[in-house]
């Protein structure tokens, strides 16, 4: 079974326009770190944000917000007032300390263009 | 922040040849480091856990023959694909984690190309 879940395979926006990324994951474990990594077309990585499952509150970091409800076991990710530079693909992802969170599981990832 | 260089960022080779892509961490000792392939527009795939000192730990359905670890320091990693087939073309991507910030920090990744 998937454990991590981002239903939206590809979205476009029209620059400036809001927008969010879903994340829904599924583990046993009561101690677990979710994270968003960004994916440009050069390939790399690019960590945005780490969340520990006992930390709920949400977090803004200038245009970039997220919506961490364990209820819904859900991770969202806002990007306000998109920019063409916010054109990635952004990966969810989940470790686990029942695997001394040496796997970290990815989603399958959200294709974002922002249009001009 | 923690770096992880990985290299090189392209390689092409012919099949039958074999191709090393080493993962360094260039600012803090990282006893374990990690190996992910991806495919086009696909998600990143856990292959292997590279152990300093140690033997890789490999993820079901990968091959540890044809994709040897090493992890003979603290700050390198290597990963080398054996008799490479254009099956094994893809984008190859290392992690190491940062124990002073608890994340994990990537390399830039190496797109091989098996001709």
């Amino acid at each position: 079974a998937q454990k991590v879940t981002q239903a939206q395979t590809e979205i476009s926006v029209v620059e400036k326009e809001d927008v969010t990324l879903d994340c829904v994951y599924e583990t046993r474990d009561t101690t677990y770190y979710l994270f968003w990594y960004k994916q440009p077309p050069s390939g790399e990585l690019v960590f945005l944000i780490r969340r520990n499952s006992f930390d709920e509150q949400n977090e803004i970091s200038g245009r970039y917000s997220w919506n961490f409800q364990k209820s819904t076991s859900s991770f969202n990710f806002t990007i306000t007032a998109s920019q063409v530079v916010d054109s990635a693909v952004y990966f969810c992802a989940l470790s686990e300390k029942g695997t001394s969170y040496d796997k970290v599981i990815f989603g399958p990832g959200t294709s974002l263009s922002v249009i001009p | 922040g923690a770096v992880v260089s990985q290299h090189p960022s392209r390689v092409i080779c012919k099949s039958g040849t074999s191709v090393k892509i080493e993962c360094r961490s260039l600012d803090f000792q990282a006893t374990t480091m990690f190996w992910y392939r991806q495919f086009p527009k696909k998600s990143l795939m856990l292959m292997a856990t590279s152990n300093e000192g140690s033997k890789a730990t490999y993820e079901q359905g990968v091959e540890k023959d044809k994709f040897l670890i090493n992890h003979a320091s603290l700050t390198l990693s290597t990963l080398t694909v054996t008799s490479a087939h254009p099956e094994d073309s893809s984008f190859y991507i290392c992690s190491a984690r940062d124990p002073a910030f608890y994340g994990y920090t990537f390399g830039s990744g190496t797109r091989l190309t098996v001709v």
